[in-house]
């Protein structure tokens, strides 16, 4: 079956710089979480949209943005990128507007230097 | 503030035994409870989950149990196996946003 994919998976930046992370939802799927987990965290959710539009927002930085395209896929805006930035960043879908189980992806892992 | 809490960072089971993972949660209104599974470097893996409005949720090996008044579930692997070590995450969330909140993970290893 279909997972949600992730990419990439590894990403090296140096402090300042931008990043873009992308997530591709399981088909048929609708609503794409992300979380955030620093090391030895747990995931810290941080945004989630359904058909395109913010559906919920948690613990999401003004330097990040993110938003859902027309093929549901979603992207992760990353600014001026901090030390303490550098985690696992996932990506989970769901169905049915988010009711259902969300499903998680590979995740990238971000180093910020 | 965590709202969900794995109070034990790890468990050692051996091989055939069961397991036993706990988590507690402090907000009322979650409604719907996860398990997953997460190996190093990959994502969480869905194992099981359970509304609120049940007690006990089974899906082969793994069952999950739900004490709405205590705020705490548990899963239960019966029999435990080897690959079953990893590192097991609970999380709630509730119908006003379905996020989740994570609790902090219970290391499991199941030695031969």
């Amino acid at each position: 079956a279909a997972g949600v994919i992730q990419s990439p998976r590894h990403l090296i930046k140096e402090k300042r710089e931008t990043a873009t992370l992308k997530c591709y939802p399981i088909p048929r799927h609708d609503t794409v979480y992300w979380y955030q987990q620093g090391p030895g965290q747990d995931p810290q959710f941080l945004i989630s949209f359904y058909e395109k539009m913010q559906s919920d927002k948690g613990s999401i930085p003004d330097r990040f943005s993110a938003q859902q395209f027309s093929d549901y896929h979603s992207e992760l805006n990353m600014s001026s990128l901090e030390l303490g930035d550098s985690a696992l960043y996932f990506c989970a879908s769901s169905g049915s507007g988010g009711a259902d189980t969300q499903y998680f992806g590979p995740g990238t892992r971000l180093t910020v230097l | 503030d965590q709202q969900v809490k794995q109070n034990s960072p790890s468990l050692s089971v051996q091989e055939g035994r069961i397991s036993i993972l706990n988590c507690d949660y402090t907000n009322s209104m979650f409604d719907y409870f996860l398990w997953y599974k997460k190996y190093p470097a990959e994502g969480p893996t869905f194992l099981i989950s359970i509304s609120s409005i049940k007690d006990k949720n089974e899906d082969g090996r793994f069952t999950v149990f739900l004490n709405k008044s205590a705020k705490h579930l548990s899963l239960h692997i019966v029999p435990s196996q080897p690959g079953d070590s990893a590192v097991y995450f609970c999380a709630a969330s509730s119908n006003s946003g379905y996020a989740l909140n994570f609790g902090k993970g219970t290391s499991l290893l199941v030695t031969p």
